[in-house]
């Protein structure tokens, strides 16, 4: 079946160090694939995606490469901001209409 | 555009009662979604349509119901709520139902007690 593991958190960071949070996937078919981030108190926004293996998508300095040989799609980041703490979810989204979401790791970056 | 609505933002209800989540979209939108988020457990999907007056179970159908009579409008409603569906409720919606490719909107969330 289709399903997303993500690296349990929280992860820790100080401010301008360089961030890795893990996702891989199990799918059929060609998903596309989904970062999404939720800061304190809202709702999920999308932070980039993937359509086709070898697609890099990136926005506000992040950035995630899909992966088909090792079936991952690992969010970066090259220097990261108090204002990225937040909960990040990666997700895909098969052939089929529904999306499939990680359990969600948490980013604390302090000054 | 104001995107996907969510209201209330807060409810507290008793063992027993019923209630509605509203949730509600302005950009055409064929596909709607409603999620459940619970700590440790990511976002787990309730239930889906793909279209006015089409809908169907998703991974934790239980106790709940949906109707879809409009394109904007896609209510969950809780029959006899229970401690176990203590939780933050997001409704989403995306362009197309069959859209691998779509991007899915949120709303901000309806975060339910259940005493």
């Amino acid at each position: 079946g289709n399903s997303v593991t993500q690296m349990e958190g929280p992860v820790t960071l100080s401010e301008e160090a360089f961030l890795t949070i893990n996702c891989t996937y199990t799918a059929t078919g060609y998903p596309s694939l989904f970062w999404y981030v939720q800061y304190p108190g809202e709702g999920l926004q999308l932070l980039l995606k993937a359509t086709k293996a070898d697609d890099k998508g990136s926005n506000k300095g992040f950035e995630a490469t899909y992966r088909k040989e090792t079936t991952s799609f690992h969010l970066e980041k090259g220097s990261v901001q108090v204002s990225d703490s937040a909960v990040y979810f990666c997700a895909l989204r098969p052939d089929t209409d529904k999306l499939i979401f990680g359990t969600g790791t948490r980013l604390q970056v302090f000054p | 555009n104001a995107g996907v609505t969510q209201t209330p933002k807060f409810q507290v209800l008793k063992t027993g009662q019923s209630m509605t989540l509203q949730c509600a979209q302005d950009m055409n939108h064929e596909y709607m979604s409603w999620y459940r988020q619970d700590p440790g457990m990511g976002l787990r999907l309730i239930h889906y349509s793909v279209g006015a007056g089409i809908t169907d179970q998703g991974e934790v159908p239980n106790g709940y119901n949906v109707s879809r009579s409009t394109t904007e409008d896609f209510p969950l409603r809780l029959l006899s709520a229970a401690p176990s569906q203590t939780s933050v409720y997001f409704c989403a919606s995306s362009r197309r139902s069959t859209g691998a490719t779509d991007t899915q909107y949120f709303g901000p969330g309806t975060r339910l007690t259940v005493l």
